[in-house]
């Protein structure tokens, strides 16, 4: 089945760590975005991707790091400068990066909580 | 720049009475426009989304959309709701910046069913 893959499902951060959330995708995407979702804030966008090694910067972007070294893969890692990281993130994929966009297609979901 | 809003960040309705989720939205250009269901703990999943082509959209699970460019609104409308309804609504529109396309979304609509 083609589709988006999100892991893990739920991810602890301690104060100070790194940790990285992955997402895969195996529709032939060129396209994949990473978002912040906070209850009442709807969804926030923080990096984006239209093709391989290149991406970039969302309305969020401080505190988080990206990199796609292949068109399946779009890991996002947030860092210790991300000082309020308890969300849930989002990660989707378009088909092209050129012309307008027609769907988003979305992941599960990753809960990251701060212990 | 495209942006929407979404009136109302919580509606209740009686199971069997209509549903109606308001959305508008303000842009330079011709939009595209996009209703996701986000369920518990989920990622988004579209509903019906509006291309330019007719104006009235029906979408799964019963939803219907219509694109008004005169009040520059595009609410989400079913007929009768069920319990299974109850999720998350959000609106969204298509925005090309300089460095790619992304899509905007809305603040969000919670949508309670009461039996």
């Amino acid at each position: 089945d083609g589709g988006i893959t999100q892991s893990p499902k739920y991810l602890f951060r301690k104060e100070g760590q790194n940790v990285t959330l992955s997402c895969e995708q195996n529709l032939n995407h060129d396209a994949m975005y990473w978002y912040r979702q906070d209850p009442g804030q709807g969804l926030r966008l923080i990096y984006y991707s239209q093709i391989v090694n290149d991406f970039q910067k969302g309305d969020i972007a401080e505190g988080y790091s990206v990199s796609r070294e292949k068109k399946e893969s779009f890991p996002l890692t947030v860092t210790s400068a991300q000082k309020n990281p308890t969300a849930f993130y989002l990660c989707a994929s378009a088909g092209r990066y050129t012309g307008r966009l027609e769907t988003q297609y979305f992941g599960p979901g990753t809960r990251l909580l701060v212990l | 720049a495209q942006s929407v809003t979404q009136l109302g960040s919580h509606v209740s309705v009686s199971e069997g009475a209509l549903v109606l989720l308001r959305c508008n939205y303000s842009s330079s250009v011709p939009p595209y426009l996009f209703w996701y269901v986000q369920y518990p703990n989920q990622g988004l999943q579209l509903l019906l989304k509006y291309t330019s082509a007719a104006t009235l959209v029906k979408g799964i699970n019963g939803f219907e959309a219509e694109f008004k460019k005169s009040e520059t609104s595009f609410h989400l409308t079913k007929p009768s709701a069920h319990m299974s309804d109850a999720a998350e609504y959000f609106c969204a529109v298509d925005r090309y910046a300089n460095t790619g396309n992304q899509f905007y979304f809305g603040t969000g609509t919670s949508l309670t069913v009461i039996p």
